[in-house]
């Protein structure tokens, strides 16, 4: 099972809202992700999640804040977002573990559509 | 700076053509290489992982690496039109926690 999940799949905030998008996984992955993805173009790496420790930031503006609960769960927190920050937001996952064969393949959930109006 | 490129495409090929789609990259110390799926308006999708010199085949897909070349490949044989979607080259640097950076896309369609 590579499942990876996401909630909401749809979003639309105002500049002044403050929402919170969810993503979870029962894989027993040791890493997550923050992607931003925007219309035909690649995932943007937004943050990476360790061992529940944040191991690597994006220069990612603070109105992104992300949040590592456990090992199956991962929040992005949004605030005073802006028009531009319109995008698909993709979670993964990936195992973390002494394998040579699998270690970094990531598993991607199905997005979060989010419009800022 | 590392790069991954692909040709942008649109790549079109008949039904039951094969179906060549490549990549290149910059990091000649780059580990493991990745090709995801992805249809219009969904997440991306694992479809080959490759880690060392050669060929590797799974059903209809074969993912080629020739590290010395710095050049991935994914050929995708008998070629369906479910299989139109833009595929993703990405490569991975043990060094940089996991961090995998993505080519641009290949947009294929595989015309009935």
């Amino acid at each position: 099972d590579t499942e990876v999940t996401q909630t909401p799949k749809h979003l639309v905030m105002g500049m002044t809202n403050k929402k919170s998008l969810k993503c979870e996984q029962h894989m027993g992955h040791r890493a997550m992700y923050w992607y931003k993805q925007k219309a035909k173009k690649p995932p943007e790496l937004m943050f990476v999640y360790s061992y529940e420790k944040l191991s690597i930031n994006e220069s990612v503006p603070s109105r992104f804040s992300p949040e590592c609960p456990n090992s199956s769960l991962l929040n992005l927190h949004l605030h005073a977002l802006q028009p531009e920050d319109s995008a698909l937001y993709l979670c993964a996952s990936s195992p973390q573990v002494v394998l040579p064969t699998n270690y970094y393949e990531q598993y991607f959930g199905p997005g979060t559509r989010l419009t800022v109006t | 700076q590392k790069e991954v490129e692909q040709n942008s495409g649109p790549l079109s090929v008949p039904e039951g053509a094969i179906a060549s789609l490549n990549c290149t990259y910059s990091d000649r110390v780059s580990q493991s290489f990745f090709w995801y799926r992805q249809y219009s308006g969904k997440s991306p999708e694992l479809i080959m992982s490759i880690y060392s010199n050669g060929d590797k085949e799974d059903g209809r897909f074969t993912a080629q690496l020739n590290k010395a070349s710095q050049y991935v490949s994914l050929l995708i044989r008998d070629s369906q039109p479910s299989d139109s979607a833009t595929y993703l080259c990405a490569v991975g640097d043990y060094n940089q926690g996991g961090k995998l950076i993505f080519g641009q896309g290949t947009e294929l369609s595989v015309k009935p």
